[in-house]
């Protein structure tokens, strides 16, 4: 049973571009969330979804930042016009429905040069 | 005040002794309690899950006080593999799933 996906596991930018990260819930999960994790600090929330709907996103920095879960394929974090402060590890987490415990994919590490 | 509070350490346990640490959250209406483990620079682990009654998962007990705001976790018998950090989690709203993370604890286990 594999477990939530991401890629990729390291995405290197220059400042102005643009990051795709992807990920993939556990099989049965319908529930996607991701957190942000900069260096020597601890994960922050920033978004939670459903199939074709955003839920909460009120960890979301209002500019530049973007996501999605379709109704087919992965979940899609999207970030504009990078800078420098956006690097840090982005992990995405799934969870069953009606289940409060999340297991967690093994990152992106985002590094904007 | 932040959402969940821990003293980051290090905490140096010699290896065969017994640790305990534990952690602050800030909101009462609190539904949900976990313990993660996170190795460096890896994705956090799900440890266990924190009930009200307190739990047991063999080495490891944890521990819920409602009435303080507090969880604890004890780690018996400290194996050179427990090194890592121990992050508390908190799940803040009914009907939302966001989890509040604190620092961690960071556990080095020594020969």
């Amino acid at each position: 049973n594999a477990g939530v996906m991401q890629n990729p596991r390291h995405l290197v930018r220059r400042r102005g571009q643009e990051a795709r990260l992807r990920c993939s819930p556990m099989k049965g999960h319908s529930h996607v969330y991701w957190y942000r994790q900069l260096p020597e600090e601890g994960l922050k929330f920033m978004v939670y979804l459903q199939k074709e709907n955003i839920i909460d996103e009120s960890g979301m920095p209002k500019e530049r930042f973007s996501a999605e879960f379709p109704k087919e394929g992965p979940s899609i974090l999207r970030i504009q016009q990078v800078v420098r402060g956006d690097s840090a590890a982005y992990f995405c987490a799934s969870s069953r429905q009606g289940a409060p415990e999340q297991f967690f994919g093994p990152g992106t590490r985002l590094t904007v040069l | 005040r932040k959402e969940v509070e821990q003293d980051p350490g290090p905490f140096n346990v010699p290896e065969g002794a017994t640790v305990a640490f534990n952690c602050t959250y800030s909101n009462s209406a609190s539904q949900s309690f976990f313990w993660y483990r996170q190795d460096c620079r890896k994705e956090p682990k799900l440890l266990m899950s924190v009930y009200s009654s307190g739990n047991e998962d063999g080495r490891f007990t944890a521990q819920l006080n409602r009435a303080s705001q507090y969880i604890s976790l004890l780690i018996r018998d400290s194996k050179l593999s427990d090194s890592a950090t121990y992050l508390c989690v908190v799940k803040i709203l009914y009907g939302n799933n966001r989890l509040a993370f604190g620092k961690g604890n960071q556990v080095v286990v020594i020969p």
